[in-house]
């Protein structure tokens, strides 16, 4: 069975600060993960996908498969970014997506 | 882009009732859509994929009698919680598939009193 995990609930940090937010996975087959964005009263969106390699946002996160994990990493943080973050896993044939638990991005001014 | 619209947006219930929720993608045909519940401060939880044309597929324990779900066009899935009560008060979230991306809707608050 698929599993992600984040370990930070919570994650406070200063306007212009480095920002990781961290995820591991574990599953058996070859892995596609995301990141996804809940912005305060929206839905939830898709931030970036591991294949496409792209920065969204400033955002960038890479898949690191010999230490299974895929952070989301920005240099320089900013008050807009103040979000909800979900690192998920896209298995099986039917694509279920498996979420984390979150975490809450705050960014102080 | 793609849109998912889900309807109600909130609803309230007595206990014993059925509340059915639709999930419609707007813009784009979806044979797949998934229905997830999101618990306060918690992660969102996959309750079960809708195939059209087919029987939804539940995860491990979810009730699918309880949790009646018809994908019975390509744009339309409905979830039914079927006699509610207070523990079924969640956010549920339904998502559509295009290309390889999922669309989520905005969710409906479901308060059962």
């Amino acid at each position: 069975a698929q599993r992600v995990t984040q370990p930070e609930k919570l994650l406070s940090v200063f306007k212009g600060a480095p920002v990781e937010l961290k995820c591991n996975y574990s599953y058996s087959g070859s892995p596609e993960l995301f990141w996804y964005v809940q912005y305060s009263r929206q839905r939830l969106q898709l931030l970036l996908r591991h294949i496409s390699r792209e920065s969204i946002k400033g955002f960038t996160a890479d898949l690191n498969k010999g230490e299974t994990s895929f952070h989301l990493k920005k240099p320089f943080a900013q008050e807009e970014d103040s979000a909800m973050y979900y690192c998920a896993l896209k298995s099986g044939g039917y694509q279920k997506v498996t979420f984390g638990t979150g975490t809450k991005l705050q960014v102080i001014p | 882009g793609a849109v998912v619209s889900q309807h109600p947006s909130r609803v309230i219930c007595k206990s014993g009732t059925s509340v059915k929720i639709e999930c419609r993608s707007l813009d784009f045909q979806a044979t797949t859509m998934f229905w997830y519940r999101q618990f306060p401060k918690k992660s969102l939880m996959l309750m079960a994929t809708s195939n059209e044309g087919s029987k939804a597929t539940y995860e491990q324990g979810v009730e699918k009698d309880k949790f009646l779900i018809n994908h019975a066009s390509l744009t339309l899935s409905t979830l039914t919680v079927t006699s509610a009560h207070p523990e079924d008060s969640s956010f549920y979230i339904c998502s559509a598939r295009s290309a390889n991306t999922q669309y989520f809707g905005p969710g409906t608050r479901l308060t059962v009193l």
